[in-house]
């Protein structure tokens, strides 16, 4: 299958900074990308999903001002967490497809820790 | 909208006992697919099976195998033999044709397989 790859793999910030996490298609390249936060034992839930060249569209609920996306090109997306706060505390994880797939592919994810 | 229902929240087996794993579905379109993830504890998806809405054909896969019912809207998932390294979490998802790529997860069960 298609690989997904997501930088960095966990990241431990300072409550008030920013971080931007990666995600990249490494073979195929990915017309629209997901982002979806899993918070511990509970499943995923998306965030938002982004097609390359185009705003994002956010799910209900979720801050677009918090929570950055941009998707430049047709491998790479990124997912800017604003501010981020102890409760932005989760594992974020990424997906890419294209018209080709019927299906999404999921990059490792990213733990992010918030002191 | 769509909607996937794992009831089972924690399953706990002894090694080699045969286990399934229940998944129920509610989709408006009539074309979908249907997912499973496993997620260990390192916590990247890993890709099980798709399945899509037209194809009702039972799979086997080693000591995997999916069950795919649309009359009950179920897709239930059964693990044979079952063995240690199959503890993790799993999930099943769904994704409608109208928007290929976009999942609905469940809340996942998660199996424990003891010695």
């Amino acid at each position: 299958g298609a690989v997904v790859s997501q930088h960095p793999s966990w990241v431990i910030c300072k409550s008030g900074t920013s971080v931007k996490i990666e995600c990249r298609s490494l073979d195929f390249q990915a017309t629209t990308m997901f982002w979806y936060r899993q918070f511990p034992k509970q499943s995923l839930m998306l965030m938002a999903t982004s097609n390359e060249g185009s705003k994002a569209t956010y799910e209900q609920g979720v801050e677009k001002d918090k929570f950055l996306i941009n998707h430049a090109s047709l491998t790479l997306s990124t997912l800017t967490v604003t501010s981020a706060h102890p409760e932005d505390s989760s594992f974020y994880i990424c997906s890419a497809s294209c018209s080709s797939y019927n299906e999404q592919f999921f990059g490792p994810g990213t733990r992010l820790t918030v002191l | 909208a769509q909607k996937v229902t794992q009831a089972q929240t924690e399953i706990s087996v002894v090694e080699k006992e045969d286990v399934t794993l229940d998944c129920v579905y509610e989709t408006r379109d009539t074309t979908y697919y249907l997912f499973w993830y496993k997620q260990p504890p390192s916590g990247e998806l890993v890709f099980l099976i798709r399945r899509n809405s037209f194809d009702e054909q039972n799979e086997i896969s080693g000591r995997y195998s999916w069950n795919f019912q649309k009359s009950t809207s179920s897709f239930n998932f059964t693990i044979t033999a079952s063995q240690v390294v199959d503890s993790a979490v799993y999930f099943c998802a769904l994704s409608e044709g109208s928007n290929a790529g976009k999942s609905t997860f469940g809340d996942g069960t998660t199996l424990t397989v003891k010695p």
